[in-house]
This record gives C-alpha cells, structure tokens and sequence, in this order.
C-alpha cells in the first residue's frame, strides 16, 4: 500500500506562478524525500527532510514537514516551463530499508 | 562519476517467457533497490539488496526474484510473464552509510511489454 499520498493529483499553472503540492503519510518517519519523473524516465532526488526539521530549501524549492499532522509540502516558486513533471513524495517508515512512494502530482507548467 | 545504468532499456517479450533485467549502481554503493512503475499502481517497491543480500522485500508473487554481486550490480527476474506485468522497471542505488537508505539514484528504468 501507498505510505504518501500527494495531493492535488494533477496542477497546471502558469511560468512564473508558484505551486505548491501536499503529501500525507501514515507511520513514523526518519525522513521524508521528493522526487522529481519526467515523463516516463527515472526519478531525480530533489530535497531529503529530516523528522527533526521542519522547512527547508534548495533554490527555488521549499518543503516544510509537519511530523504531528504527518504531512510535508513542496513549494516551487516561480515556475518554469521545465519544471514540468510529476513530483513524488517518498518516506522510510520508521527506518526501514526501503522508500514508500505516493502516486505523485503531475505538475504543468504553461509557457 | 557514472550514474545508474540499466540494461537493456526497451524490451518486449510474450506471456510465459522469463526475462532478466540488469543495473549498475554508481560506484561504492552498496544498496541497490527494484521499483515497478505502473499507470494504475504508481510505483511499487520490488526489493532491496545490500552487500548480496535481500533486505527487504515487496507484495510481489515469488515470480520476481533478484540478486545482488559482490560488486554490487544486480538483476532482477521475472519468470512466467504476465500481461500486468507490463511496467517500467526503475533500478535505484543508495550509499546506505551504516545501513540506512537515504538519497536514492534511479537509473533511467526498462520499459517492459509483455504481449
């Protein structure tokens, strides 16, 4: 079964606009990653959080994570037309040696 | 350094047929980890190997299976194929320092079809 779920499933804004997707997991955590797919190729590690912070940022890239809600969010600030893609939110419930992944938000980005 | 390579990157093969899929990790990772991606399931945890052996394994039947080297390359096999088993197959590497998975490099995956 699916650890992270984002939330919207699908957003498309326009380049320059800001966009913001959600992820909820169910267990505990040790950290929590986003992924970045472009379409139908391999994932690229964007930003890993760990349970004992609560935002953190690289570029345009923001993520908060609310261990008490059990929930993360990215912000990608003034989008580009590459940033087009799905995003992916991924924890490793509790320690354990694998990464659970959500089903992602498909991300569009409208020159 | 290389990235993630996986081998072959397209492959078509029919029910009932096995098939073999390969990664390279990038060099000194020791933890390699099989992912199946599909439409309907998103993506799907395989099974995880660190220095030859499997650490963890997903709600796959006993037709996926996989190995580790002692240079920490892996396969993965599926025998018996299956139509649903039709996916894209995403190899990732982790240095896994003290064991503990973190930041994983996915190669760019084995798009399957089974007719």
């Amino acid at each position: 079964s699916q650890q992270g779920e984002e939330d919207p499933q699908a957003l498309s804004i326009q380049e320059g606009e800001n966009a913001t997707m959600n992820c909820s997991y169910k267990t505990s955590i040790n950290n929590l990653q986003w992924y970045r797919q472009n379409s139908g190729r391999g994932l690229v590690h964007l930003i890993l959080i760990r349970s004992n912070e609560r935002e953190k940022h690289s570029g345009r890239l923001r993520v908060t994570l609310d261990t008490s809600k059990k929930s993360s969010s990215l912000l990608i600030t003034a989008s580009r037309a590459a940033d087009t893609a799905s995003y992916f939110c991924a924890t490793d419930q509790g320690g354990s040696e694998k990464l659970v992944f959500g089903k992602g938000t498909k991300l569009t980005v409208n020159p | 350094k290389a990235g993630v390579t996986q081998t072959p990157r397209y492959l078509i093969k029919t029910r009932g047929q096995q098939v073999t899929l390969s990664c390279s990790p990038i060099s000194g990772h020791r933890s390699v980890s099989w992912y199946q991606q599909t439409p309907g399931q998103g993506l799907q945890f395989l099974f995880e190997y660190f220095s030859e052996t499997q650490r963890n394994k997903g709600n796959f039947p006993g037709r996926f299976s996989g190995r580790q080297f002692s240079n920490s390359r892996s396969e993965m096999n599926v025998s018996t194929l299956e139509l649903g088993d039709s996916a894209l197959y995403l190899c990732a590497s982790s240095l896994a320092i003290g064991g503990n998975i973190e930041t994983q490099y996915f190669g760019p995956g084995t798009r399957l079809l089974v007719l």
